[in-house]
């Protein structure tokens, strides 16, 4: 089945500044990418995702890239502010399928 | 805004306990989830359904049962409950249509098996 590995486990960045959350994943007939937040003490909510139809996605501060030669998608949080600050996951499905989920990436916004 | 309520939050039971956790949402979505969230693991797949009386064997169905009674309501069984299943359970839901494929989580069960 599907495996999706999260590259980093923590993120420590300064506020204003660019974080990039890098995940692969293994099946190549995987066609839908979304990533969620979960803010501390939360549950997760969806953020943006892509399909395999393209290879960029931007939702105001979030841009996704999908590299799909490379099996590898990344989330780019540009303009970096505290409320950033959550455990991303990313995740990876063929479209209708059931989701398969890195094990999330930890973002620090620093003053 | 999907609405999804897990109930209890909390649960602590004693090994070879009978648990069971539920979960209602309100938005006529066909598909429902439930998942664990282990530090190291990240969110893994116990079971899910796409109706009542259906159920799909997830990525790590061992020791749980799930039963989905209406479209609204799906439950979570540990019968007899074991330490390892200590865990920040999710349930979740969607429509999982071709345009549409995001999942609206509910606020989680902390369960302790003592």
């Amino acid at each position: 089945g599907e495996k999706v590995e999260q590259h980093e486990s923590t993120l420590s960045v300064r506020e204003g500044d660019s974080a990039v959350i890098n995940c692969t994943y293994t099946d190549t007939a995987s066609s839908y990418f979304p990533w969620y937040k979960q803010e501390a003490g939360k549950s997760l909510h969806f953020v943006i995702d892509i399909r395999s139809n393209v290879d960029r996605k931007q939702s105001q501060r979030l841009i996704v890239l999908l590299d799909k030669k490379a099996k590898r998608f990344s989330l780019h949080i540009t303009a970096t502010q505290p409320e950033d600050s959550a455990i991303y996951f990313c995740a990876a499905s063929l479209a209708g399928n059931k989701l398969t989920f890195g094990i999330g990436t930890r973002v620090l916004v620093r003053p | 805004e999907a609405a999804v309520t897990q109930s209890p939050r909390n649960k602590v039971t004693v090994t070879g306990g009978n648990v069971t956790l539920s979960c209602r949402q309100t938005n006529s979505h066909n598909y429902m989830y439930w998942y664990r969230q282990d530090t190291g693991h990240g969110l893994r797949l116990i079971h899910y359904s796409y109706g009542a009386g259906n159920l799909q064997i997830g990525d790590v169905p061992d020791g749980y049962k799930a039963t989905r009674t209406t479209q609204e309501d799906f439950f979570l069984l540990l019968e007899l409950a074991s330490p390892s299943q200590t865990s920040l359970y999710f349930c979740a839901s969607s429509d999982r249509t071709e345009s549409n494929e995001r999942l609206f989580f509910g606020h989680g069960t902390k369960l302790s098996v003592l």
